[in-house]
């Protein structure tokens, strides 16, 4: 079961909108992340936890603000966001941390921010 | 810098017929060269990884194959079913070795 599960699928939020985006996986890997893939481009790191623990910020706006509950649970905080910001958001889940191991997708989370 | 180019942008085949789609890369000390499908709308689903030359890997219609410097990625007699957007991708290398280095994909339309 290679399986990463998001929701919600869609979401429409205002600028001053708070919302949360929700990741979990059950596979048993260490390592959790969140992309961002605008249209007709490839997906972009935003940020890495390993063990539960923040590990990478690719310089993400404080707007985004990412949560780790525990190992199965990824959560992305979203506040105050710009038209801009609207993209497919994917979480993936990896055994560990090192991009040399297999990255696992999750079908994303599509945002609209009106 | 760490470059991954796929080729051609996009590839129009009818349904049987058998091509192949390129991903050249650059980057010190490979540590494997991951094979995407994306979908519209959908997160990348995760096909092959290849960690040396000379190294193949199937699943159904597709083959993937490794070089010291590319890898290819076979549809053989394809169907409608294989439109989509195939990404390759590897890891980055020195300080970017936490993160996968896309390239920009190729847009497979097979028509019936």
């Amino acid at each position: 079961d290679t399986e990463v599960t998001q929701t919600p699928k869609h979401l429409v939020m205002g600028m001053t909108n708070k919302k949360s985006l929700k990741c979990e996986q059950h596979m048993g890997h260490r390592a959790m992340y969140w992309y961002k893939q605008k249209a007709k481009k490839p997906p972009e790191l935003m940020f890495v936890y390993s063990y539960e623990k923040l590990s990478i910020n690719e310089s993400v706006p404080s707007r985004f603000s990412p949560e780790c509950p525990n190992s199965s649970l990824l959560n992305l905080h979203l506040h105050a966001l710009q038209p801009e910001d609207s993209a497919l958001y994917l979480c993936a889940s990896s055994r560990r941390q090192g991009a040399e191991n297999t990255i696992y997708f999750g079908e994303g989370s599509w945002l609209t921010v009106v | 810098e760490d470059q991954v180019t796929q080729s051609p942008e996009a590839l129009r085949l009818q349904e049987g017929e058998s091509s192949s789609l390129n991903c050249s890369y650059t980057v010190s000390g490979l540590r494997g060269l991951f094979w995407y499908r994306q979908d519209p709308g959908k997160g990348p689903e995760f096909l092959f990884t290849l960690y040396s030359a000379g190294e193949e890997k199937e699943k159904e219609r597709l083959k993937a194959t490794l070089t010291k410097k590319e890898s290819f990625l076979h549809i053989t007699a394809p169907k409608p079913e294989d439109s989509a957007t195939y990404l390759c991708a590897v890891p980055g290398s020195g300080g970017s070795n936490y993160k996968l280095t896309f390239g920009k994909g190729t847009l497979l339309t097979v028509n019936p």
